[in-house]
């Protein structure tokens, strides 16, 4: 499984845009890349997944490079609410579980 | 849609004890995962069900067993607790065996061991 590597915490103004970095330098062909958001004592939620380019909805961007070994989460203008842990996760094709990592917690400043 | 429900919210157990928890799916979600969450990490993942069938399992001891019913809904055991079983207890549901499918996660259940 594709090891994953992005920052512990971030900081960041209300109203700025927030890019989060995660590296998977050996991510395999069929690998898809995806990003879930945590709250405190909540489940994980799906942000949005991608395999290249750039893929947008209506929460985030998600920018990966031809090389596919890194990839960018870009939530724009950022509330207090988007206070929490961003987890970027690399999963192979087929039946295979999630593997998390520590993530990265986003903390939001008025 | 209610979305992926997991019961009870909170439980405390003591050492040697054993637990049952229990998630209902998403509706029209035929495959259930369960992660532990320690605090300040991230899940973990411990099992996975499809057709009533552990298809998956993590790094984790034959103290932690699960279910699936046929109407989807999963059970997970934990027998002989230990302090360290501490932790936020997460189901996950996804439609269909393909891991590209998004996965739904409950609100997760507390478990606090003493």
């Amino acid at each position: 499984l594709a090891k994953t590597t992005q920052p512990i915490s971030m900081d960041s103004y209300e109203g700025q845009e927030v890019n989060i970095t995660c590296s998977h330098n050996n991510i395999a062909t069929n690998d898809y890349i995806t990003w879930y958001q945590q709250f405190p004592s909540q489940g994980p939620r799906f942000i949005i997944q991608g395999y290249k380019t750039k893929v947008t909805n209506e929460v985030a961007s998600l920018f990966i490079p031809a090389d596919r070994k890194s990839s960018t989460l870009s939530l724009p203008r950022v509330s207090l609410s988007d206070t929490a842990v961003y987890y970027c996760l690399v999963y192979h094709s087929g039946n295979t579980p999630l593997v998390f990592g520590k993530g990265t917690r986003l903390s939001v400043i008025a | 849609d209610a979305g992926v429900t997991q019961s009870p919210t909170h439980l405390i157990k003591t050492r040697g004890q054993q637990v049952t928890l229990r998630c209902s799916p998403k509706s029209g979600h035929d495959t259930v995962s369960w992660y532990q969450q320690a605090l300040g990490q991230g899940p973990q993942f411990i099992f996975q069900y499809y057709e009533e069938e552990e298809r998956q399992r993590g790094n984790f001891p034959d103290r932690f067993s699960g279910h699936q019913f046929p109407n989807y809904s999963s059970e997970l055991n934990v027998n002989a607790l230990l302090l360290g079983d501490s932790a936020l207890y997460l189901c996950a549901s996804r439609e269909g065996s393909t891991s590209y499918n998004e996965q739904f996660f409950g609100p997760g259940t507390r478990l606090t061991v003493l």
